[in-house]
């Protein structure tokens, strides 16, 4: 049972290009986050899924899409990275209460 | 504007004194309610969840929900050097999260 997994664990990405972060889920929860934590502080909702076909946005979804064709797998996808978008990206997955993945560390430069 | 609110520390105790952790939000609709424990440099991991009134606890950990003065706490009695993290506080219904109390366990 390996829960929550994310990958890139690090990346390096320069201004204007894209990427995906992977997150994918063995526990066949039917909600999932992205959130992403910038130092010192808590964590920003940038979008949640209720289930495979239904997305919709947090609090910070500017910049970001996501897709959900399947309940184990909601990729985040980055368009045009800016240096604002330096994170640490976590997906979760939840039923009664958020198992968090291993994070991926953005830096745009 | 949907708030949850932690003092962010640094709170330091010494070994085995009791940390008292608190956190506030401001919808008074919100039920359920989540503690969890972040190390540096690693995600959160679940301490406590408590949605009803009173007290709720977990070994070391009691979690204090007051639905009425919109606020819920963490107690972690007999503190550990181990126990030395930061402290997020997350209401469920909201998916927000505060932004964490750093706690110091000096030996």
């Amino acid at each position: 049972n390996a829960g929550v997994t994310q990958t890139p664990k690090f990346r390096i990405l320069k201004i204007g290009q894209s990427m995906t972060l992977q997150c994918t889920q063995d526990m066949n929860h039917n909600y999932m986050y992205w959130y992403r934590q910038d130092p010192g502080m808590g964590l920003k909702l940038i979008y949640y899924s209720v289930g495979a076909g239904i997305t919709d946005k947090g609090e910070v979804p500017n910049g970001y899409n996501v897709s959900r064709s399947t309940t184990e797998d909601f990729p985040l996808r980055l368009e045009l990275a800016a240096p604002s978008q330096t994170s640490v990206y976590f997906c979760a997955s939840s039923y009664s209460g958020y198992t968090f993945g291993s994070g991926t560390r953005l830096t745009v430069v | 504007q949907k708030e949850v609110e932690q003092n962010s520390g640094p709170l330091s105790v010494p070994e085995g004194a009791i940390a008292s952790l608190n956190c506030t939000y401001s919808d008074r609709g919100s039920q359920s309610f989540f503690w969890y424990r972040q190390y540096s440099g690693k995600s959160p991991e679940l301490i406590m969840f408590i949605y009803s009134n009173g007290d709720k606890e977990d070994g070391r950990f009691t979690a204090q929900l007051n639905k009425a003065s919109q606020y819920v706490s963490l107690l972690i009695r007999d503190s550990q050097p181990s126990d030395s993290a930061t402290y997020l506080c997350a209401v469920a219904n909201d998916m927000r999260f505060g932004a964490g109390t750093r706690l110091t366990v000096k030996p």
